[in-house]
């Protein structure tokens, strides 16, 4: 079945440095991947989405490219803020089947 | 995308009690899906809620604890029934907005004392 790995957190950054938060997952075929993120107390946002191979997906300064050979879809970010303090969820689908999430990373950004 | 009204965005209830949870969409879906997230913990999925025929519910998942309503395309309601403490989580219900996403509910964040 479908698997969604993701980096274990916590994980506490400083103000202004670089993101990387690992995802890899296990599909049959060509799913899409996700990254949605949870700030605190509300629900989950769509931050960024790949379709196939190669995409890459951007949105708010991070950054994340489907790797078919690698199997994966990293999060990347050249300069966190504290507004970026949340819980990040990588999640695949394939067609109209169920979203898989990963456990989910929490990341605290302090200044 | 699709816009979801979710509502109670949180309650407090006594045990043996039950809540109904409501997700509103701003536009016609085929599925809806609802989610637990326990505390601390990732999104599991409960069921997939079609309009017109019953709910298709995960593994340790039962309609008898999670009655789902679908009387239209753009509603649905969970019941959260006979409740204990270790249904306190966040609910969520989910669509897939085509060509973006799937998009979420802002959450129901349930404690049961």
């Amino acid at each position: 079945g479908n698997s969604v790995t993701q980096m274990e957190g916590p994980v506490t950054l400083s103000e202004e440095a670089f993101l990387t938060i690992n995802c890899t997952y296990t599909a049959t075929g060509y799913p899409s991947l996700f990254w949605y993120v949870q700030y605190p107390g509300e629900g989950l946002q769509l931050l960024l989405k790949a379709t196939k191979a190669d995409d890459k997906g951007s949105n708010k300064g991070f950054e994340a490219t489907y790797r078919k050979e690698t199997t994966s879809f990293h999060l990347e970010k050249g300069s966190v803020q504290v507004s970026d303090s949340a819980v990040y969820f990588c999640a695949l689908s394939r067609g109209n089947e169920k979203l898989t999430f990963g456990t989910g990373t929490r990341l605290t950004i302090i200044p | 995308s699709a816009v979801i009204s979710q509502k109670p965005s949180r309650d407090i209830c006594q045990r043996g009690t039950s809540l109904t949870i409501q997700c509103q969409v701003d536009s016609q879906v085929t599925m809806m899906f609802w989610y637990r997230q326990q505390p601390g913990q990732s999104l599991t999925l409960i069921a997939t809620a079609n309009q017109g025929s019953e709910a298709t519910y995960e593994s340790g998942f039962v309609i008898d604890k999670f009655p789902i309503s679908r009387p239209n395309l753009t509603f649905s309601t969970l019941t959260v029934s006979n409740m204990s403490p270790e249904d306190s989580s966040i609910y969520l219900c989910s669509v897939d907005s085509f060509n973006y996403g799937y998009t979420f509910g802002s959450g129901t964040r349930l404690t049961v004392v």
